[in-house]
């Protein structure tokens, strides 16, 4: 059972424009969210990062926004570019340090 | 440079031949995982270890074994693959427990007909 739903499966955006992944999780021992960026043919590397004490996250064109209350957690890329283009996992772990990933987000920007 | 190397890259064999997939990291890391990704379901972790000779299962670790030896490798056996474990491999390490920011390998693509 995925414990971190990410959607959507894939998206598609022009250059310029903004790309928007959401998550959702349930198990309220995890105190860090992580998203990692994987290219084609390559591991996953972390993109950025958050803790649940912080409601925003930014770093450079990306964004992360995060609700407590909710359990929902999103990241934004600002002005996408061809080079954007990869697939996007958002993760979740406790204390332990066991990732818990989403299913992924394709993301693709166009020209 | 620091690195995780993951070897084979690639690799094709048949049901029931046992094969260890090599795993080894140069950042004298605590921290080592095994991952595998399928479609659509993201990354799942099959084992970790916390050091050297303490492993552990992960959330799919039917089918697999892990030995931690040496701090710098985590090997991971198939001792009779099945085709149901045709997946995409990674191997990650950090630099321990409490420190979320894992590196991941280059990954092993493996079919087994």
């Amino acid at each position: 059972q995925q414990q971190v739903k990410q959607s959507p499966q894939s998206l598609i955006v022009q250059k310029g424009g903004i790309s928007i992944i959401n998550c959702a999780y349930e198990n309220t021992a995890f105190d860090y969210f992580p998203w990692y960026q994987q290219f084609p043919g390559k591991g996953p590397a972390l993109l950025i990062a958050i803790r649940p004490d912080v409601s925003e996250k930014k770093e450079g064109r990306f964004t992360i926004s995060f609700n407590k209350s909710a359990k929902q957690f999103s990241l934004h890329i600002m002005d996408s570019q061809p080079g954007d283009s990869a697939t996007y996992f958002c993760a979740a772990t406790d204390s332990w340090g066991k990732l818990q990933f989403g299913a992924g987000t394709q993301v693709v920007v166009t020209p | 440079e620091a690195q995780v190397t993951q070897n084979p890259r690639y690799l094709i064999t048949v049901t029931g031949k046992k094969l260890t997939v090599t795993c080894s990291q140069n950042m004298n890391h605590e921290y080592m995982s095994w991952y595998r990704q399928d479609p659509g379901l993201g990354l799942r972790q099959i084992y970790y270890s916390m050091n050297v000779e303490v492993t552990d299962k992960g959330d799919v670790p039917e089918g697999y074994k892990v030995s931690r030896k040496e701090k710098r490798n985590f090997p991971l056996i198939l001792e009779s693959p099945s085709p149901n474990q045709t997946s995409l491999y990674f191997c990650a390490s950090s630099l321990s427990r409490d420190s979320y920011e894992q590196y991941f390998g280059p990954g092993t693509r493996l079919t087994v007909t």
